[in-house]
């Protein structure tokens, strides 16, 4: 398996432009995370997924940001528009639905700079 | 609210040596305990997962403990190498529906050859 997949791997915007943010999960895995990085806050969830549906996207930052899962192998992250301080590596995660032992398998992250 | 802490923020060690990273989360009421590894510019690796009944797991050279009753985990790294390099973070999951990993901000390891 070729593990969670994210694109683009770098994105260098300008402020008040859209981003889009793509991640191709586990194929089988049933839930799916957007996650943020930075030095500050370290690493912040942004939303869930589970069988396609939003279960809690209580830390999306604000209505720029929004996120779609329109089926089981393909979510995006959309930043609109754009700002400084979104500036931040944002990864995409994904799990089967074991409580028992599941674990997240975590993407590579997209680098995000908005200048 | 949630917290997890983890100090130092980096550490340094000649390699070879034996060494202790530290975890604190202030709700003990916690599911499962997670650490991961991550390298620079790659996203996040588990390493251990300990569930809320669990004291210990160990996986090679590393062994994680928990003591839940006081808000502690720990990761041990025996004989350390070169190749340990890397930033470890520990994550908790809260009990009850829905509830999602809260991380810490993670301990950046250099093993000195």
């Amino acid at each position: 398996d070729a593990g969670v997949i994210q694109s683009p791997r770098h994105e260098v915007t300008e402020m008040g432009q859209e981003v889009t943010l793509r991640c191709k999960p586990i194929s089988g895995h049933d839930y799916l995370f957007w996650y943020r990085q930075t030095m500050m806050r370290g690493l912040e969830l942004l939303i869930y997924f589970n069988n396609n549906v939003p279960i809690d996207d209580s830390g999306m930052p604000e209505d720029r940001f929004s996120a779609k899962m329109p089926n089981a192998s393909f979510s995006t992250l959309k930043i609109q528009p754009s700002e400084p301080r979104d500036s931040a590596v944002y990864f995409c995660a994904s799990s089967v639905s074991d409580w028992g032992q599941e674990t997240q398998y975590f993407g590579p992250g997209t680098r995000l700079l908005v200048l | 609210k949630q917290e997890v802490t983890q100090i130092p923020a980096a550490l340094s060690v000649p390699e070879g040596e034996n060494l202790v990273l530290n975890c604190s989360f202030t709700d003990s009421a916690i599911y499962n305990l997670q650490w991961f590894r991550q390298d620079p510019g790659k996203g996040l690796t588990s390493l251990l997962l300990i569930q809320s009944s669990q004291r210990e797991q160990t996986s090679g050279r590393l062994n994680a403990s928990l003591d839940k009753s006081s808000g502690r985990s720990t990761l041990y790294i025996a004989a350390s190498q070169p190749g340990d390099s890397a930033t470890y973070l520990c994550a908790v999951r809260n009990t009850g529906a829905n509830s999602k990993l809260t991380f810490g901000k993670g301990i950046t390891l250099s093993v000195r050859p």
